[in-house]
């Protein structure tokens, strides 16, 4: 099966212009998770979405962050302006339900790197 | 708030030689707790989730137990494949689904 998806894995953008992070959740996951690490903060949860509406933002940095996600199999990260502290891997994430606890995976990130 | 802190921060060991990575974390209604392993430039990979004090689940030279306040994550005889850092997280009630992580603990397994 295929796991999460994410694209671009790799952008080298410069101070002020757009940057776009794409996801496809694993098929049949109600739950899409936006995480961000870094060596100083580690693993921060950004946003996560249950069946494609917005439950919790309260980690978004600031209004610069936006996040979408127009149908259950897909999903943007959307940074404008970008700054050189937005400079991290950002993680997308999925899960089938949340209840017990049940296991969220990861895709393999995309390195973010804004000069 | 919520808290994971994992220690120690790194960890070298010899091909063969046993430790233990610690996780501990206050969190009200704890929903889970993850293990997971991350290798460089990969995302997170799962390993186990613990649900309740006493619990233990194994895989290969990896086991972890929980207890009410942290959990261990115990590798036995480890090979330079083993070689990652591991990542604790929690999960907790009240309607908050996404994990709550600790810094990790980069393990180091010298030949």
């Amino acid at each position: 099966d295929a796991g999460v998806i994410q694209s671009p894995r790799h952008e080298v953008t410069e101070m002020g212009q757009e940057v776009t992070l794409r996801c496809k959740p694993i098929s049949g996951h109600d739950y899409l998770f936006w995480y961000r690490q870094t060596m100083m903060r580690g693993l921060e949860l950004l946003i996560y979405f249950n069946n494609n509406v917005p439950i919790d933002d309260s980690g978004m940095p600031e209004d610069r962050f936006s996040a979408k996600m127009p149908n259950a199999s897909f999903s943007t990260l959307k940074i404008q302006p970008s700054e050189p502290r937005d400079s991290a891997v950002y993680f997308c994430a999925s899960s089938w339900a949340s209840f017990s606890g049940n296991t969220i995976y990861f895709g393999e990130g995309s390195w973010l790197t804004v000069v | 708030e919520d808290q994971v802190t994992q220690s120690p921060e790194a960890l070298r060991l010899q091909e063969g030689e046993s430790s233990s990575l610690n996780c501990s974390y206050t969190v009200s209604g704890l929903r889970g707790l993850f293990w997971y392993r991350q290798d460089p430039g990969k995302g997170p990979e799962f390993l186990f989730t613990l649900y309740s004090a006493g619990e233990e689940k194994e895989k290969e030279r990896l086991k972890a137990t929980l207890t009410k306040k942290e959990s261990f994550l115990h590798i036995t005889a480890p090979k330079p494949e083993d070689s990652a850092t591991y990542l604790c997280a929690v999960r907790k009630g009240g309607g908050a689904d996404g994990l709550t992580f600790g810094k990790g603990t980069h393990l180091i397994i010298q030949p």
